[in-house]
């Protein structure tokens, strides 16, 4: 089955300890994306990455670090993380032939709450 | 400037009746594309129906349909006999140009409560 892997699904951590929230996809896509959701603000772009080794930020990656080593695996790092960042993660990964036609796969997200 | 502004934070609408969510686009790339996902209460995101700024025609799938006016830079998701199933958050998205570097711009999504 075609599919954006998150884990965990639930994390609850104290300010400072690091930690990094895995995404895996089985699609071949190139494009992967991490977004944060928080109420009012809809989704916002941490980090996304256009093919292996190729990162780039989006509009919040402050906190947020990433890597793409291999083309199914984007982590999300948190090296020290904060209250702020206690949110609801996705990973996302569309292919370039048919982003236009079927979207985003999201990931099943995961929250994250830090104390 | 946001690129993707929805303006109902919630609606609510008779079951079996059509509703209508709204969402405004803001960019002058003249390629773009259009989405629509569908956020439960169990917190995935679910695609429903996209539209290209070329597409001559409205999308539609299925129960969904999105009302593309260009001019007006509007793309309202229409849902026709709502079910109860259909209560959830929605949000619209935007991607600009062809391919670029293939981001989602999302707004602050429409809480849809469908009233038996």
């Amino acid at each position: 089955e075609a599919q954006v892997t998150q884990n965990p699904r639930y994390l609850i951590t104290v300010t400072g300890k690091k930690l990094t929230v895995t995404c895996s996809q089985n699609m071949n896509h190139e494009y992967m994306s991490w977004y944060r959701q928080d109420p009012g603000l809809g989704l916002r772009q941490i980090y996304y990455s256009m093919n292996v080794e190729v990162t780039d930020k989006g509009d919040v990656p402050e906190g947020y670090k990433v890597s793409r080593k291999e083309k199914r695996n984007f982590p999300l790092i948190l090296e020290s993380p904060s209250p702020n960042q206690t949110s609801l993660y996705f990973c996302a990964s569309s292919s370039y032939r048919q982003g236009a036609l079927s979207g985003y796969t999201f990931g099943s997200g995961t929250r994250l709450t830090v104390v | 400037a946001q690129k993707i502004t929805q303006t109902q934070p919630g609606m609510f609408v008779q079951e079996k009746e059509a509703v209508t969510l709204d969402c405004t686009y803001d960019t002058s790339d003249p390629s773009y594309g259009l989405f629509w996902y569908k956020q439960p209460s169990s917190g995935e995101m679910i695609f429903l129906i996209y539209q290209g700024s070329y597409d001559q025609q409205n999308a539609t799938e299925g129960r969904y349909s999105l009302n593309f006016q260009k001019a007006r830079k509007s793309a309202n998701l229409v849902i026709s006999a709502s079910q109860l199933g259909d209560s959830a958050m929605y949000f619209c998205a935007m991607r600009e140009g062809q391919t670029g570097a293939n981001n989602l711009f999302f707004g602050t999504g429409t809480r849809l409560t469908v009233i038996p």
